[in-house]
């Protein structure tokens, strides 16, 4: 079965320092990865994916993430975190199914908190 | 474009009753999917819908059914609330076809309190 593991229940960066939010996978074929991030009291917003090619991975609002096969690991990063960064973030594999669907497979979440 | 919508935002309910949750996919989206957050569970996926069809369904009790309109607007249902039925509802739309890579977008998410 596909799965995803994000090892940090919570993050704490200094605003400027750069952040890494960790993330591993167990898949069996190709990998298909997101990242998500959910602020309090909304719904998640897509903040990139990693289907193939290039292993740095760039997104919106300034965040990238690194694919590395050897490791089987997407972490997400952001060279100088803010404090509007501060939320909850997903990483997410991509299921397809034998139905033709998909499903997406979360991992527990990463709380990010970014400090003055 | 307007994004994923989701009626209502806030729902309560007790043990017992039903309840019927409402989204509305981005235009021209036609997969829809359902998931239910909580705190103890995370994430957790229920169903997804593609041109009506219920494609692929979660590990959820039969109590939790779905469907899905020739508009692609899909509703869920929810029978004989239980206390641990209370979540974040999200529902989550893509343009999917088969083996589709694309990301899915979500609603603001149905807030559900059973008591």
């Amino acid at each position: 079965a596909q799965s995803v593991a994000q090892p940090e229940d919570q993050v704490n960066v200094a605003e400027g320092n750069p952040l890494t939010v960790k993330c591993t996978y167990s898949v069996s074929g190709n990998p298909y990865l997101f990242w998500y991030v959910q602020y309090p009291n909304r719904g998640l917003q897509f903040l990139l994916k990693y289907i193939t090619g290039d292993n740095l991975v760039k997104g919106s609002y300034g965040f990238e993430a690194e694919f590395n096969k050897s490791q089987t690991s997407f972490h997400l990063k952001k060279p100088s975190a803010l404090v509007s960064d501060s939320a909850l973030y997903f990483c997410a594999v991509r299921t397809i199914l034998t139905g033709g669907g998909n499903k997406l497979t979360f991992g527990t979440g990463t709380q990010l908190k970014v400090e003055l | 474009k307007a994004g994923v919508t989701q009626t209502p935002r806030y729902l309560i309910k007790t043990r017992g009753q039903q309840v019927t949750l409402s989204c509305s996919p981005i235009s021209g989206h036609r997969s829809v999917s359902w998931y239910q957050q909580t705190p103890g569970q995370g994430l957790q996926f229920l169903f997804e819908y593609f041109s009506e069809t219920q494609r692929n369904k979660g590990n959820f009790p039969g109590r939790f059914s779905g469907r899905q309109f020739s508009n692609s607007r899909s509703e869920m249902n929810v029978s004989t609330l239980e206390l641990g039925d209370s979540a974040l509802y999200l529902c989550a739309s893509s343009l999917a076809e088969l083996a589709d890579y694309n990301e899915q977008f979500f609603g603001p998410g149905t807030r559900l309190t059973v008591l």
